[in-house]
Formats: C-alpha cells, sequence, structure tokens
C-alpha cells in the first residue's frame, strides 16, 4: 500500500464546475499538506499548504484535512481552462523543508 | 521572488556517459535542496536531500554512486548522473527550501534521454 494515495483520473469538468479532489494517506505522524499544481514538462507549483486539521480558503481554491479520517481535500471553484493540469498532494512530518510524500497526482481537464 | 532554475531542461546521452544537472536558487539562499525523479504520468519520487557543505542524504533504493550529488555552494546543487542507461532516462525535478518562507520551490525540471 503506498503511503498517499491519489485517484490519477482524468477528471473532466465543464468550465465554472467546482473541481474536487482528494488524497487519502496512511502515515498518522504527517502534519503538514500541500497541494500542489503540475503543468505538462514543468516543475510543482504550490497552491495550498495546511498545518493539521481543518480548512483553509484562498480566492478559489478551499483546502480541506481531516486527520482522524486521514483524508485531505482539495476544492477549485469557478474552474477555467487555465486550471487543467494534474494536482498533486503531498505530505510531510516536518515543516515544508523536510521530506515530501507526494500522492501520484489527478490529472484535471477543465473544458471550455 | 524565490525562482528556482534548471540546467539543461533536456539532455540526450549516449549509454554508459555521465550527464551533469545544475539547481540553481536565484534570489534566495538555500542550505537544503532536494532532489526528485518523475516517470511519465507518475508522481515525483525524492531521491536525495542535499546540504550545503554536507554530504547527501540518499532514499533507500537510490544509489549514491550512482547519482552523485554535490552542494558546493548556498545557490547551487548538481546532480550527476553517472554511467547513464536507458533506465535512467526520467524527468529529474529539483526543489530549494527557502527557510523564511518554510516552503520548497521546485525547478522546472530536466528530461533525461538516455539512447
Amino acid at each position: 500500500q503506498k503511503e498517499v494515495e491519489q485517484d490519477p483520473g482524468p477528471l473532466s469538468v465543464p468550465e465554472g464546475a467546482i473541481v474536487s479532489l482528494n488524497c487519502t494517506y496512511s502515515n498518522s505522524a504527517f502534519q503538514y499538506f500541500m497541494w500542489y499544481r503540475q503543468y505538462s514538462r514543468k516543475g510543482p507549483e504550490l497552491l495550498m499548504y495546511t498545518y493539521s486539521s481543518g480548512n483553509k480558503e484562498d480566492g478559489r481554491f478551499t483546502a480541506q484535512v481531516d486527520k482522524s479520517s486521514k483524508y485531505i481535500s482539495l476544492f477549485i471553484r469557478d474552474s477555467q481552462p487555465s486550471d487543467s493540469a494534474t494536482y498533486l498532494c503531498a505530505m510531510s512530518v516536518g515543516a515544508a523543508g523536510n521530506k515530501l510524500t507526494f500522492g501520484g497526482g489527478t490529472r484535471v481537464l477543465v473544458k471550455p | 521572488g524565490a525562482v528556482v532554475s534548471q540546467h539543461p531542461s533536456r539532455v540526450i546521452c549516449k549509454s554508459g556517459t555521465s550527464v551533469k544537472i545544475e539547481c540553481r536558487s536565484l534570489d534566495f539562499q538555500a542550505t537544503t535542496m532536494f532532489w526528485y525523479r518523475q516517470f511519465p504520468k507518475k508522481s515525483l519520487m525524492l531521491m536525495a536531500t542535499s546540504n550545503e557543505g554536507s554530504k547527501a542524504t540518499y532514499e533507500q533504493g537510490v544509489e549514491k554512486d550512482k547519482f552523485l550529488i554535490n552542494h558546493a555552494s548556498l545557490t547551487l546543487s548538481t546532480l550527476t548522473v553517472t554511467s547513464a542507461h536507458p533506465e535512467d532516462s526520467s524527468f529529474y525535478i529539483c526543489s530549494a527550501f527557502l527557510t523564511g518562507n518554510n516552503e520548497q520551490f521546485f525547478g522546472p525540471g530536466t528530461r533525461l534521454t538516455v539512447l
């Protein structure tokens, strides 16, 4: 069993819809949870960063962490074609300067 | 700010040769850099943690003699793939840790193709 599981997709949605992404994990020691966006043949770009359980909102993005269920989510509201990318969850035991464990990534396609 | 560059962006080499990939933090100093490997449609797998002025820490299963890492300054880490073989073909991505932001910033990646 992988430490972090993520549905590979692809997830296809019409423009303006809400994109819902999630990851499950097995290591209860994870304390820091991140979502990255990666365009094809580019490096990942940090979208959201959450410590421990709770919700965090930033513009069109909302991240949720439920440590009791070992489940994290990312919601993208009013999705745009430019949101089409691969979304990777990542987590670490210590702060972000420590080893990151990534999910496999979910490919998202927002259709105009 | 917080830009990380990699050079080259793409390299094709013959089997048996060595290839060096550079990772630079352009506008900040990074005592810690990380090297990842990513296969097509797969996630990033951490290969090693590079600390300035000390030996790199390799993840289990990563051959340290094959993937040589040097972190000679606070803005530069290099990964050398020695005696490359076709199975080493992959997308190599580095990241640099910015202490103040508590965040890893990723480079654009280097695509290595070994013929």
